[in-house]
């Protein structure tokens, strides 16, 4: 019953710090996202992964890298760290891309002081 | 224009009241929408998904207007549980990704 499954759930980190969220699924979807979502601007696509090796970028992808190495993982990671990327992560996964369900993880609360 | 956009809210209705969103989307050539539901700090969750006839899920309607490319949610009889940030969301690039409104927050009060 794991469905989709963020790791960590909050972090706090210094400008310039580096992280990698990780986000896993036990769907075998095809398609994963990362979207941002900040105050009176919903969810904003980072980037995203239409299969296992590959990725795209979304509306806001600067400051962001991604890997897809295995199937059910999608790791994003911030190599410095900026205040501006302060924001609740949500990383979801979908079986046929838009045309299906999209499947939400609970979200990672980051903070950049 | 952003992609999607949706009522600013927030709504505020009494129990048992009818409430209508409303979202309109910018890319003609979309072809798959829905609505999904987002409760305070938690992640957000397929309400339903939105045909061209129109479709209808218990006390929930959804309506598509391709001509006006504009999209509806209507609840009838709303319930303290209906209280929540309602999302319109539409098909984007080539089908292979979701574009979300900002959302629409509703309260629903006792």
């Amino acid at each position: 019953n794991a469905g989709v499954t963020q790791t960590p759930k909050f972090r706090v980190l210094k400008t310039g710090q580096s992280m990698t969220l990780l986000c896993a699924q036990d769907m075998n979807h095809e398609y994963m996202y990362w979207y941002r979502q900040d105050p009176g601007m919903g969810l904003r696509l980072i980037h995203y992964s239409v299969g296992e090796g590959t990725t795209a970028k979304g509306e806001v992808p600067d400051g962001y890298n991604v890997s897809r190495l295995k199937k059910q993982n999608f790791l994003l990671g911030l190599e410095s760290a900026a205040p501006s990327q302060t924001s609740v992560y949500f990383c979801a996964s979908s079986y046929s891309g838009g045309w299906t369900e999209a499947f939400f993880g609970q979200g990672t609360r980051l903070t950049v002081v | 224009r952003k992609e999607v956009e949706q009522d600013p809210g927030p709504f505020n209705v009494p129990e048992g009241a009818t409430v209508a969103f409303n979202c309109t989307y910018s890319n003609s050539a979309s072809q798959s929408f829905f609505w999904y539901r987002q409760d305070c700090r938690k992640e957000p969750k397929l309400l339903m998904s939105v045909y061209s006839s129109g479709n209808e899920d218990g006390r929930f309607t959804a309506q598509l207007n391709r001509a006006s490319q504009y999209i509806s949610l209507l609840i009838r009889d709303s319930k303290l549980s209906d209280s929540a940030t309602y999302l319109c969301v539409v098909i984007g690039n080539y089908g292979q990704n979701f574009v979300f409104g900002p959302g629409t927050r509703l309260s629903v009060l006792p």
